[in-house]
């Protein structure tokens, strides 16, 4: 079975400073990882993910992570936090399933950003 | 198009109505999922359609019935619901492999008095 674990519930920084959200996964399988934002109220929007290309992945709004199989994680960094920021990050990993794939979600890490 | 659309955004509704709602995509992707959120939480998964065919169903109540008429539109008929039930509906499609992302709607807040 599928799993992932995001290691901090609330993460907290200041702006201008480095983002690291911190995902570890379980997977039988290759998986595709993905993370989501969502803002207050607001649905999830796709930041980047990862479908075994390259190992380092790029996303929208300055995010990337990098797929580490030995240490099975998945963090989540960037090098400059905007306030606009400030949401709910989602970690997610994709279960290979005949008819229509499940996501797993993370419990989730609420980033703070201090001005 | 990229986005999945869904109305209404908010819903009132008492214990004993009947209410609807709507999901709407045009990117020709041919799963849809329906989602419950509740504040402080990650969506929890609660129908799957794949070619407009009910293909999860994850133990919802009854009082949920979910409907695909076509590959773009996606309801989901709600009666006699509790106040419990209350939360963010998200609707979500998504193309065909499984190593594609879910494009997800903004959802629609329900609350039940």
């Amino acid at each position: 079975a599928q799993s992932v674990t995001q290691l901090d519930s609330h993460v907290s920084v200041s702006e201008g400073t480095p983002v690291l959200l911190r995902c570890n996964y379980s997977s039988s399988y290759s998986p595709s990882l993905f993370w989501y934002v969502q803002h207050p109220n607001k649905g999830l929007q796709l930041l980047l993910k990862y479908t075994s290309a390259a190992t380092l992945v790029k996303g929208i709004n300055g995010f990337e992570a990098e797929f580490k199989k030995s240490e099975t994680s998945f963090h989540l960094t960037k090098p400059s936090a905007h306030m606009s920021d400030a949401a709910e990050y989602f970690c997610v990993v994709s279960d290979d399933m005949e008819y229509g794939n499940k996501l797993v979600f993370g419990t989730g890490t609420i980033l703070r950003v201090k001005s | 198009d990229t986005e999945v659309t869904q109305t209404p955004k908010h819903l009132v509704m008492g214990m004993t109505n009947k209410k609807s709602l709507k999901c709407e995509q045009h990117m020709g992707h041919r799963a849809m999922y329906w989602y419950k959120q509740k504040a402080k939480k990650p969506p929890e998964l609660m129908f799957v359609y794949s070619y407009e065919k009910l293909s999860i169903n994850e133990s919802v109540p009854s009082r949920f019935s979910p409907e695909c008429p076509n590959s773009s539109l996606l309801n989901l008929h709600l009666h006699a619901l509790q106040p419990e039930d209350s939360a963010l509906y998200l609707c979500a499609s998504r193309n065909r492999d499984y190593r594609d992302e879910q494009f997800f709607g903004p959802g629609t807040r329900l609350t039940v008095l």
